[in-house]
């Protein structure tokens, strides 16, 4: 079972500032992806990396998978109130399973 | 607009009752998930299907839990008997993996209180 850490676990920050969490893991995933989640709703995709190295930009956000294929970065730029939620990282083994990190509870403040 | 949907939303029972939750996933996708969120463990892998196939389901409690997926529209997870431990949101989630752009949709999720 791979297991996949996210940090920080819990981010306070201001709006307008600038964010980087992680996600890492001791496996090789066939794909990673991303997931933000607000109360009483389920997660929603983001985006999905494959690539080792490979870099997506979804608006103010930049996703970076590594080279290795085992862990992965999420940055915010200028983040905003609407920012606020829980960011999820998800790898995809071998056998098509799908497990989660615990997730980083990020808080933008207006 | 396809989406995942679940049923009930939400569920308040007394232990020792049988509870049933079911998920009509995405007509197409090849992949149906359940997983369990509690703030303590954050979301648990309990089964998924492939094609319908039971592929793993050693997150689940055997003793009490089980999932079927009788045809590609309807996927259930019955717990019997329910304990207050159980407590949690239960989600489905489908998706088409095994390729380039894997990807995976989230019903609503249902709360389960055991009382």
């Amino acid at each position: 079972t791979q297991l996949l850490e996210q940090s920080p676990q819990f981010l306070s920050i201001q709006e307008g500032e600038n964010l980087t969490v992680y996600c890492n893991s001791s496996s090789v995933f066939s794909s990673l992806q991303w997931y933000r989640q607000e109360p009483g709703e389920g997660p929603v995709l983001l985006v999905t990396v494959v690539t080792g190295g490979e870099v997506k930009k979804l608006k103010r956000l930049t996703f970076q998978f590594g080279d290795a294929r085992k862990d992965s970065s999420l940055h915010i730029t200028a983040a905003q109130p609407g920012d606020t939620g829980l960011y999820l990282c998800a790898g995809e083994g071998n056998n098509n399973d799908m497990r989660f990190g615990a997730g980083t509870r990020l808080t933008v403040k207006p | 607009d396809a989406r995942v949907t679940q049923t009930p939303r939400h569920k308040v029972t007394e232990m020792g009752q049988e509870v049933t939750m079911r998920c009509q996933p995405i007509l197409g996708h090849n992949t149906v998930f359940w997983y369990r969120q509690t703030m303590m463990q954050g979301l648990e892998l309990l089964a998924y299907f492939r094609n319908r196939a039971p592929l793993d389901d050693s997150g689940m409690p055997k003793d009490r839990f089980s999932a079927e997926m009788p045809d590609a529209t309807l996927a259930t997870l019955k717990i019997q008997p329910s304990e207050p431990r159980d407590s949690a949101v239960y989600f489905c989630a489908s998706g088409f993996l095994g390729h380039l752009n894997t990807e995976a949709f989230f019903g609503q999720g249902t709360r389960l209180t055991v009382v």
